[in-house]
């Protein structure tokens, strides 16, 4: 059973259409829920930690939420630079300092 | 700027050669660094837990001789592919926290794209 899911697989929007990317997971006891943003040959960058529902967290054009099952990932007004792969990662009870990662969202933003 | 320094980029090897990469960890300490692997268009999977002065913890079907991990200082973890084979060929990545608790985020290096021809 998939313990952290991601959706779309993937997603092409226009420059400045907002959209949400959505990761959920099926842990009880979640120590905390990570976004990273990874480029083509690259390693994951840090965006973003939530720990508890109700948390939210604002980057720029980058937007992240979390409720007891899922998180959001919202793109207000895109741009071309905001292409790339967006991976959340979920760090629980069960799985020590073992974070498993989702399988990510590849963003394309055209101009 | 860059927390997690990964070294090299790029190799390409022989197969039945060994290669060793490096990760350090630049201006903290860090006691854990872990290993993880990435397939294109896959996520990462972590292969391997690396502690300071101690054995390095495997993930199941990641074979230990086949990847050696050594962690002799509080600022790198090497990770050596031995006898590598062309399925050996991958994206090696390599993370440590930073500290701030047991929930901190991990931060990673930039990766090493291993080709074995």
């Amino acid at each position: 059973e998939d313990q952290v899911t991601q959706s779309p697989e993937a997603l092409r929007l226009q420059e400045g259409e907002s959209s949400s990317l959505n990761c959920s997971y099926t842990v009880s006891g979640l120590r905390g829920l990570f976004w990273y943003r990874q480029d083509p040959g690259k390693g994951p960058e840090f965006l973003f930690t939530l720990y508890s529902a109700g948390e939210e967290k604002e980057k720029e054009r980058l937007k992240a939420t979390l409720t007891k099952k899922e998180s959001f990932l919202h793109i207000t007004a895109p741009k071309p630079e905001d292409s790339a792969t967006y991976l959340c990662a979920v760090l629980w009870d069960d799985y020590g300092q073992n974070f498993v990662f989702g399988p990510g969202t590849r963003l394309s933003v055209l101009p | 700027g860059a927390v997690v320094s990964q070294h090299p980029s790029r190799v390409i090897c022989k197969s039945g050669t060994s290669v060793k990469i490096e990760c350090r960890s630049l201006d903290f300490q860090a006691t854990t660094m872990f290993w993880y692997r990435q397939f294109p268009k896959q996520s990462l999977m972590l292969m391997a837990t690396s502690n300071e002065g101690s054995k390095a913890t495997y993930e199941q079907g990641v074979e230990k001789d086949k990847f050696l991990i050594n962690h002799a200082s509080l600022t790198l973890s090497t990770l050596t592919v031995t006898s590598a084979h062309p399925e050996d060929s991958s994206f090696y990545i390599c993370s440590a926290s930073r500290g701030g608790g047991r929930n901190s985020p991990l931060h990673f290096g930039n990766g090493t794209r291993l080709t074995v021809t």
